[in-house]
């Protein structure tokens, strides 16, 4: 049973370019949460999507976007980069019927590098 | 903004010695999970208590959790150098609800 999976592994841009970033969530999982997390900080929530929405958004800005497909994988799109959005891009699958745990399970991490 | 915040930072023990974690919260809670990181990879899930439990264990792991304190614990028993790792604790507010997590803890274990 393949766990959530993430691509690419690591990635360097420079600033003003866009970023697409994947997400292939934990098999029975319907949910995609996307995490951005600095060096040195926790996970920050970016957003949320299920049924293909976005349900819920953290407070990041617009330039920051995603979808979600019918096979429940997702991307994370940033556009305009800056030197600040150098960081770790983790997804977290969960399943909408085990909402009331709400176990998220993350993948390995997108480590994005903005020069 | 963080909800959570463990203490201490940072932690350093002996092989066989047990490590307790802390992690403070603010608001009211749907559930309390922690989690694991290993140099700057993808977290671990470890353990989820929910609102209405106090204590849960699972192998090595205890964790309990003070709701009018608004706090909670990870005991790790018997450390191995394995567990030298980043420990984060992450609060939700609702089934299917956003995590928040705090900095994180930073657990060297000395072998």
């Amino acid at each position: 049973d393949a766990g959530v999976t993430q691509s690419p592994t690591h990635l360097i841009k420079t600033r003003g370019q866009q970023v697409t970033l994947r997400c292939s969530p934990k098999s029975g999982h319907d949910t995609v949460s996307w995490y951005q997390q600095a060096l040195g900080q926790g996970p920050q929530f970016i957003f949320q999507y299920y049924e293909e929405e976005e349900r819920q958004r953290g407070n990041f800005p617009d330039r920051f976007s995603g979808h979600q497909f019918p096979n429940y994988s997702s991307e994370l799109n940033v556009n305009a980069l800056l030197l600040g959005d150098s960081a770790l891009y983790l997804c977290a699958s969960s399943s909408i019927q085990g909402a009331s745990y709400n176990e998220q399970f993350f993948g390995p991490g997108t480590r994005l590098t903005v020069l | 903004s963080q909800q959570g915040e463990e203490d201490p930072q940072a932690l350093s023990i002996q092989e066989g010695e047990n490590a307790t974690m802390n992690c403070s919260y603010k608001t009211s809670i749907n559930n309390l999970q922690w989690y694991r990181q290993n140099s700057g990879r993808g977290l671990v899930h470890l353990i989820l208590i929910r609102s209405n439990e106090r204590e849960k264990h699972s192998g090595r792991l205890r964790v309990t959790l003070d709701t009018s304190k608004k706090s909670s614990s990870l005991l790790i028993t018997a450390s191995r150098a394995a567990d030298t790792a980043s420990y984060f604790c992450a609060t939700d507010v609702g089934a299917n609800s956003k995590l928040t997590f705090g900095k994180g803890i930073t657990l060297s274990v000395r072998p």
